[in-house]
C-alpha cells in the first residue's frame, strides 16, 4: 500500500480565497507529481518535481504555483481561488532510482469546489 | 507525439463475464501502465510492464510489444470491479506519462 496522502480530501471554498493543498509522501521518492482531473476526463499534469528545490510546470497550464522544501511534501497552491479552479487535484510519487520506468503511486485526490 | 489509444470508452457487463480493455501505444513507449481509479477518485497502481504477461488475481495484462498493444483482462468480472481503467504510457528514463482516456467499466449484478 502506497504511503503518499492528501489533505484536504474535501474543499468548497469562495472566489478569491488562498489555499494551499498538501502532499506528503513516506517513501522518499525523489519524483512528485501534481495532475488535475475534471468528472469523467483524462489526468493532467500541471506541475513535477525532480527533488528537492526543482520544480517545473506540465501539460496543462495551471494557475497554481508548487515547491518541493523537502523531500516528503509537495504543496500546491492557488493565491486566488476562482469557479474555474474546481476540480480533482491528484497527487503521485515515483521513485526513479528504483527502475527505469515511471511507476508512480497515487494519493486519494482533494475535490475542490469554488464558489 | 507518444500517444496511447484506449478502447471502448465505456463498457458494460454482467456479473461473472470475461471482459478485455484495449490499449494501442505509439513509438518511444517502452512500457505500459495499468491504472484503475474508483468513483472516490483514487487511483491504484495495477500492473507496469514491458513485455509478456503479468497476473494478479482474476487481472491478466498482457502486452505486445511488435504490435504496441496492451490489453487488460478481468476475468469472472464483479460489481467491485466497477472503476475506470486507464493505461498510461512510459518513455522510460525521466520522461512523463502519457496517459489515456480511461475505460468506465460497469459491471451488473
Amino acid at each position: 500500500e502506497a504511503d503518499i496522502y492528501q489533505t484536504p480530501r474535501y474543499l468548497v471554498i469562495g472566489t478569491g480565497k488562498k489555499i494551499t493543498l498538501e502532499c506528503s509522501q513516506t517513501m522518499g521518492h525523489d519524483k512528485m507529481y501534481w495532475y488535475q482531473q475534471d468528472p469523467g476526463m483524462e489526468l493532467h499534469l500541471i506541475h513535477y518535481s525532480y527533488g528537492v528545490n526543482s520544480t517545473e510546470k506540465g501539460d496543462l497550464s495551471s494557475e497554481s504555483t508548487v515547491s518541493r522544501i523537502r523531500t516528503e511534501h509537495f504543496p500546491l497552491t492557488l493565491e486566488s481561488a476562482r469557479p474555474s479552479h474546481t476540480s480533482q487535484y491528484l497527487c503521485a510519487s515515483s521513485d526513479q532510482r528504483a527502475s527505469s520506468y515511471n511507476e508512480q503511486f497515487f494519493g486519494p485526490g482533494t475535490r475542490l469546489t469554488v464558489l | 507525439k507518444n500517444e496511447v489509444e484506449q478502447s471502448p470508452q465505456n463498457l458494460t457487463a454482467q456479473e461473472g463475464e470475461f471482459i478485455t480493455i484495449n490499449c494501442s501505444y505509439s513509438v518511444g513507449i517502452s512500457a505500459l501502465h495499468w491504472l484503475q481509479q474508483h468513483p472516490g477518485g483514487g487511483i491504484v497502481s495495477l500492473f507496469m510492464l514491458s513485455s509478456g504477461k503479468k497476473k494478479h488475481g482474476r487481472l491478466i495484462a498482457t502486452i505486445n510489444i511488435q504490435e504496441k498493444h496492451s490489453s487488460l483482462h478481468i476475468t469472472a468480472s464483479h460489481p467491485r470491479d466497477s472503476a475506470v481503467y486507464i493505461c498510461a504510457g512510459d518513455q522510460g528514463g525521466s520522461e512523463k506519462l502519457v496517459f489515456g482516456k480511461g475505460t468506465k467499466l460497469t459491471v451488473n449484478p
